[in-house]
């Protein structure tokens, strides 16, 4: 079982329709949870972070968590063409480290 | 808006050759960290270092790597001997504590013949 599981994609949709990107984790144990951005030959961007059961909305986006189910998710409402991303989530597990474990990303495609 | 800054933006080396990746982490961050992607693939954890000392190494990290951080503002990760399946993209990240936010720099990306 992968630590983080995603689903690659392409996930399209069209310009302002509700993009939905989920992501779950294997350790129960996992304490921050982040969706980060990546456009093709760029770094991480940081979209969102969460770290307890529910929503969290900023702007155009919202993440949700349910520990319980391990499964986190971001919608991305009104998506614009700009959007088109590899969509990355990142769990930070139970540890002193802070090591980031990644899914492999969903890529994320807007057709205007 | 403070940023993590890594040098250079492109390297190329030959095998066997040793490299240095430099980075200037965000300047109130305690934690660093070295992260790498080869193309194509998921973004895979390095090590991360803390009060002047690794707090975790993954299993990629062996002892042909070595972080250090020379004075108050650099860390730098070390390649002694290159090897082909070392060519992909190294990130640098910081962060204010051990679960919080993570900023990447831009990245080097390592390119070994």
């Amino acid at each position: 079982q992968k630590e983080v599981e995603q689903n690659s994609g392409p996930l399209s949709v069209p310009e302002g329709a509700i993009a939905s990107l989920n992501c779950t984790y294997s350790d129960r144990g996992s304490q921050s949870f982040f969706w980060y951005r990546q456009y093709s030959g760029k770094s991480p961007e940081l979209i969102m972070s969460i770290y307890s059961n529910g929503d969290k909305e900023d702007g155009r986006f919202t993440a949700q968590l349910n520990k319980a189910s391990q499964y986190v998710s971001l919608l991305i409402r009104d998506s614009q063409p700009s959007d088109s991303a590899t969509y990355l989530c990142a769990v930070n597990r139970a540890s002193n480290t802070g090591k980031l474990i990644f899914g492999q990303g969903t890529t994320l495609q807007v057709k205007p | 808006e403070p940023e993590v800054t890594q040098t250079p933006s492109h390297q190329v080396t030959q095998m066997g050759q040793e490299v240095i990746l430099r980075c200037v982490p965000i300047s109130n961050h305690l934690y660093f960290y070295w992260y790498r992607q080869i193309l194509g693939q998921k973004v895979e954890f390095l090590v991360s270092f803390y009060n002047n000392e690794i707090s975790e190494k993954s299993e990629i990290f062996d002892d042909q790597f070595s972080v250090e951080r020379p004075d108050g503002s650099n860390f730098t990760l070390k390649i002694r001997s290159t090897k082909l399946e070392d060519s992909a993209m190294y990130f640098c990240a910081s962060s204010d504590g051990r679960g919080d936010i993570q900023y990447f720099g831009a990245g080097t990306r390592l390119s070994v013949l």
